[in-house]
């Protein structure tokens, strides 16, 4: 599986744009990069998935290189509401048909009025 | 359209006693996995289920855990004779049948507390 390393924590002000990088050196060729929020007492929740180049939706952009052995989930005019643990994962595409992710301890992003 | 139900959503258990988690799926939806997290830390997959099939159990304990997937019904966590260390907030994920790249949705977990 490969493994993902994100910073611990980083700190942002309201309004501002936040870009958070993965570093996933050993992506195999049909691992999709997903990102989930999670905020305390609560279950992770999907924000964005790719594959290369970018993709956006209306929470959020992912910008994945060529190499693809980075990404960064781009967070546009973050609220105090973003406060949370953002995790990077790689999903390797199993025989089986199912994706057996792994987390690592992800981002704690702290906004700040 | 109600998302992944688990309940109940906190659950005390003393030493010895046996910890019964439920988790019902997103309508529609096959897979099943189920996760354990400790405080500040990131979810550890336990296993992975299809109905009436336990697909992945890798990351689940040897003893004490087990888990299933009936054709009718939640799927059920279980964990035998808890000892201090399964205190933990244990989620469980589900997602429909396909491409293995379709994202997973959470459940807001189950908080289990051993005395």
């Amino acid at each position: 599986l490969a493994k993902t390393t994100q910073p611990i924590s980083m700190d942002s002000y309201e309004g501002q744009e936040v870009n958070i990088t993965c570093s996933h050196n050993n992506i195999a060729t049909n691992d999709y990069i997903t990102w989930y929020q999670q905020f305390p007492s609560q279950g992770p929740r999907f924000i964005i998935q790719g594959y290369k180049t970018k993709v956006t939706n209306e929470v959020a952009s992912l910008f994945i290189p060529a190499d693809r052995k980075s990404s960064t989930l781009s967070l546009p005019r973050v609220s105090l509401s973003d406060t949370a643990v953002y995790y990077c994962l790689v999903a390797p595409e199993d025989s089986g048909g199912y994706q057996k992710v792994t987390f690592g301890t992800g981002t704690k992003l702290q906004v700040i009025p | 359209n109600a998302g992944v139900m688990q309940n109940p959503r906190h659950l005390v258990r003393r030493r010895g006693q046996e910890a019964r988690l439920r988790c019902s799926p997103m309508k529609g939806h096959s897979h099943v996995y189920w996760y354990r997290q400790l405080p500040e830390e990131g979810l550890k997959f336990m296993v992975y289920l299809q109905k009436e099939n336990i697909i992945d159990e890798s990351g689940m304990p040897k003893e004490r855990f087990s888990a299933e997937f009936p054709k009718e019904g939640p799927s059920i966590l279980r964990i035998q004779q808890v000892v201090r260390g399964d205190s933990a907030a244990y989620f469980c994920a589900s997602s429909p049948p396909g491409t293995a790249n379709q994202p997973q949705h959470f459940g807001d977990g189950t908080r289990l507390s051993i005395l």
